[in-house]
């Protein structure tokens, strides 16, 4: 298994609608969680952190399967300017090259 | 509140020049980190400095180096440049080098001719 895999997309969705992206990770010891969003030809931005329980802010909710080894992230009502490609990572626990490991992502259009 | 500063933007070279990238953080960051981004390959870690005084390579450190010139500044230098390095490189930062979220500069697009 890849260390984080995402599916790549492109998910091309209408406005309004919900849509959801899943996301594995390889390492069971990686205690950290995060959603990053990348504009085309921009830097990434954290989106939101993923907690044990679960967490949501606003439109969006991020969920973490410990057991399964997957994060999601769900939006709801999808606006023209979502439209980004979605980044999950995660950190790697110990190790030496780093602490965060980021997935290719996921690109979201989103179409009036 | 500018958070993470890179210079130059854009910048074009030629095989075998030389040239430093700049990045400064205002955020009181321990952590710096550089990454290089290509089409269909993701970010991928160059270097880092978990703190002030060490830096270590990450995952695609050949044909680059690094100075941690104090807290703030953290400098990535291509000594003679390839094609195979044009990419786009951002900094990062982050308080710690722990389970904490990274912030990017804007990055530098770097075409090597």
């Amino acid at each position: 298994r890849k260390e984080v895999e995402q599916d790549p997309g492109p998910f091309n969705v209408p406005e309004g609608a919900t849509v959801a992206f899943n996301c594995t990770y390889s390492n069971s010891a990686s205690q950290s969680f995060f959603w990053y969003r990348q504009d085309c030809r921009k830097e990434p931005k954290l989106l939101m952190s993923v907690y044990s329980s679960g967490n949501e802010d606003g439109r969006f909710t991020a969920q973490l399967n410990r057991a399964s080894q997957y994060i999601s992230l769900l939006i709801r009502d999808s606006k023209l300017s979502d439209s980004a490609t979605y980044l999950c990572v995660v950190n790697r626990n110990g190790g030496s090259q780093g602490n965060l490991i980021f997935g290719k992502g996921t690109k979201l259009s989103v179409k009036p | 509140n500018a958070g993470v500063t890179q210079t130059p933007k854009f910048q074009v070279l030629k095989t075998g020049q030389s040239m430093t990238l700049q990045c400064a953080q205002d955020m009181n960051h321990n952590s710096m980190y550089w990454y290089r981004q290509d089409p269909g390959m993701g970010l991928r870690l160059i270097y880092y400095s978990a703190s002030e005084g060490t830096t270590d390579k990450g995952e695609v450190p050949n044909g680059y180096n690094v100075s941690r010139l104090n807290k703030r500044e953290f400098s990535l230098r291509l000594e003679s440049a390839a094609p195979s390095q044009t990419s786009v490189y951002f900094c990062a930062s982050s308080e710690w080098y722990s389970n904490q979220p990274q912030h990017f500069g804007d990055g530098t697009r770097l075409s090597i001719l």
